[in-house]
């Protein structure tokens, strides 16, 4: 199966910073990288699909990018309601796989 | 509006079968390119996806957890259940279910609240 690698686990930063999260994988994948949302005590919100389609409603500072083996989630100008624990998610032959997270904190 | 809620027991006991059920609204399960997924989140850790049924009755399966696990449909009621079998206590999460669309490249797009399952004696 194929393995997803986020970087970093933790990142703290402030309101207003750019921040980038890693998503690696072990082996050459195709567009199907997908990138979710968590805050604490609710569900995951899809953010990002296709590596660099931002899913309808969700603010313009997220962005997507990548190909082959590394992905990156990209957030422009943090706001606070950004600080959350971010994951993402490939599809392989219909195998599902979801990286390790990153949890975003205030600094 | 498309919304999905899972249903199932808070508290199963070891070796026993859970049966979790997502009743969903907003949109039908025989609508070509239309899946639903399961996913579990246990306590303070990462998502796992567990299985997946699509429009035409086609079902994946987590490659470690297949031989516990079944998925089906009713498309009449708008639902889908997941069963696991043999639980252990490893098994205590939040279980979601969540739309999957093709024209989404297969994305969850939308998912429920969750419910949490607790594996214990």
């Amino acid at each position: 199966d194929i393995q997803l690698t986020q970087s970093p686990s933790f990142l703290s930063a402030s309101v207003g910073d750019r921040v980038t999260i890693t998503c690696r994988a072990s082996q050459g994948i195709s567009s199907y990288l997908a990138w979710y949302q968590q805050k604490p005590g609710e569900a995951p919100k899809l953010l990002i699909y296709g590596a660099s389609t931002l899913q309808s409603g969700v603010p313009s500072r997220f962005s997507g990018s990548g190909f082959g083996t590394e992905f990156t989630l990209t957030i422009s100008s943090l706001q606070p309601e950004d600080f959350a624990t971010y994951y993402c998610q490939h599809l392989n032959s219909y195998l599902y796989t979801f990286g390790q997270g990153t949890k975003l904190e205030i600094k | 509006q498309v919304t999905l809620r899972e249903s199932g027991p808070a508290l199963v006991k070891p070796t026993q079968t859970l049966t979790l059920t997502c009743t969903f609204s907003g949109f039908s399960l025989s609508t070509s390119g239309m899946c639903v997924g399961w996913i579990r989140q246990p306590p303070g850790k990462a998502l796992e996806w567990l299985a997946l049924i699509d429009w035409d009755d086609d079902k994946y399966y987590s490659t470690s957890l297949r031989t516990r696990l079944t998925i089906s449909k009713d498309t009449s009621k708008n639902q889908v259940v997941l069963t696991m079998t043999n639980m252990d206590p490893v098994d205590t999460a939040t279980y979601y279910c969540a739309r999957i669309t093709i024209p989404g490249l297969y994305s969850m797009d939308v998912w429920g609240k969750g419910t949490a399952v607790t594996v214990s004696s």
